[in-house]
This record gives structure tokens, C-alpha cells and sequence, in this order.
């Protein structure tokens, strides 16, 4: 079983529609979780943390439930420029800080 | 601001061939990391550096080699390329240890193709 899953997609969805996508994780002493955004042959770069709390960042959410180990992002009013790869990334405990990334999941948001 | 910069950006190789990867940094951070990057796989830990004159082996490390005596470079070796090898290769650094922020910063990339 791989560390951190994701289903990869595509999700296809129109603007202005609400997407959500999980991510889970199979080490229950993680630690951190984020969400890297990627364009398509681009670099990665970091959306947001996510917080045991949950945290919300403009149309952007992200949850997390430790007790079934997934976390999520939820995106509302979805725009074109959201089309994107979105890598789920944690941290597992006592591994140096290191992070595992999921294979991404695939977002293409149409007129 | 440069940032992570990574050379060369496309490369072809024949199998059995040689080939030094650069990654440079002006952010004076200490971390330092390559990943390899395939369909399906996600991305891979290859080998990080934690400072200057240190090297790591990370989830894939077989088949490079790295060196890191300067603070700004990370060099990502491959002594003799194989197809398996394919792969786009992504340079990250990072200030101090990810647990917190978790943010790298990466750099743009570099398609390597071996034959």
C-alpha cells in the first residue's frame, strides 16, 4: 500500500462548480499535511497547510481527520485557473521532516 | 529573484552515459533535495542534504550520487544512465526542516531521457 493516496482523475468539472478531492495516508503518527499545487510541466508549489482544525483560504478548504487518516480540499466556485495537478503531501513522524507526496489528482475546470 | 535554478532543463542520454545535474539556490537555505517525478508515482525522494558537506540517501537513491560542497549548490550525479532513469528531476530547497511550513521551493525542472 503506498504511503499517501490519491485518486488521480481527471475531474472534469464546469465553472463555477464545487470539487472535492481526499488524500489518504497510511502512517497514523503523521504529523503534517499539505496541499502542493502543480500546473501541467511546471513545478510544484505549496497551496496550503492543513490543520487539525481545518482551515479555509479564499474559495480554498482543507479538512483533516485523523481518525480515518484522509485529508481533504474542497474547492468552491471553481475558476479555470484552478485547472491543475493537486499533490496531497505529509509528513510521517520521526522521518527526519521528509515529505511523501501522493501521485496527484488531475483538475480540468471548463467553460 | 532566481530562486531554485536547474541545469540543464533537457537532456538525452544513451544508456551506459554519464551526466552531472546542477541546482543552485540564492536563498541561503539549508536544505537541499532532488526528487524524481514519473506518471502515476508521484514524487520521489532521491537524496537531500541538510548542509553544506552532508548528503543523504532518500527513497530512490540508487543509481546517483550527489555532493554538496557548496551551501548554494546540490549536484545530482548519474555515473551510467539507464531507460529506467527517465524521469523529470525536480531540485527543491528549504529554510530548516519541513515539519512546520512544509514549503519547498522548486526549481522549474529537467527532462532527462535515456535510450
Amino acid at each position: 500500500r503506498k504511503e499517501v493516496e490519491q485518486d488521480p482523475g481527471p475531474f472534469n468539472v464546469p465553472e463555477g462548480a464545487t470539487v472535492a478531492f481526499n488524500c489518504t495516508y497510511s502512517n497514523s503518527a503523521s504529523q503534517s499535511f499539505f496541499w502542493y499545487r502543480q500546473d501541467c510541466r511546471k513545478e510544484p508549489k505549496l497551496l496550503m497547510s492543513v490543520y487539525s482544525s481545518g482551515n479555509e483560504d479564499g474559495r480554498f478548504t482543507a479538512q483533516l481527520n485523523r481518525a480515518s487518516q484522509y485529508i481533504s480540499l474542497l474547492i468552491r466556485d471553481s475558476k479555470l485557473s484552478d485547472s491543475a495537478t493537486y499533490l496531497c503531501v505529509v509528513i510521517p513522524h520521526n522521518q527526519g521532516g521528509k515529505l511523501i507526496f501522493g501521485q496527484g489528482t488531475e483538475l480540468s475546470v471548463k467553460p | 529573484n532566481a530562486g531554485v535554478t536547474q541545469t540543464p532543463k533537457f537532456r538525452v542520454l544513451k544508456t551506459g552515459q554519464s551526466m552531472t545535474l546542477l541546482c543552485a539556490q540564492d536563498m541561503n537555505h539549508e536544505y537541499m533535495y532532488w526528487y524524481r517525478q514519473d506518471p502515476g508515482m508521484g514524487l520521489r525522494l532521491i537524496h537531500y542534504s541538510v548542509g553544506e558537506g552532508t548528503t543523504a540517501k532518500g527513497e530512490v537513491p540508487d543509481g546517483y550520487n550527489v555532493s554538496r560542497l557548496k551551501k548554494q549548490n546540490f549536484l545530482l550525479g548519474l555515473e551510467s544512465a539507464a531507460p529506467s532513469q527517465t524521469s523529470v528531476y525536480f531540485c527543491a530547497s528549504s529554510y530548516d526542516t519541513l515539519t512546520n511550513t512544509g514549503e519547498l521551493f522548486f526549481g522549474e525542472g529537467s527532462r532527462l531521457t535515456v535510450l
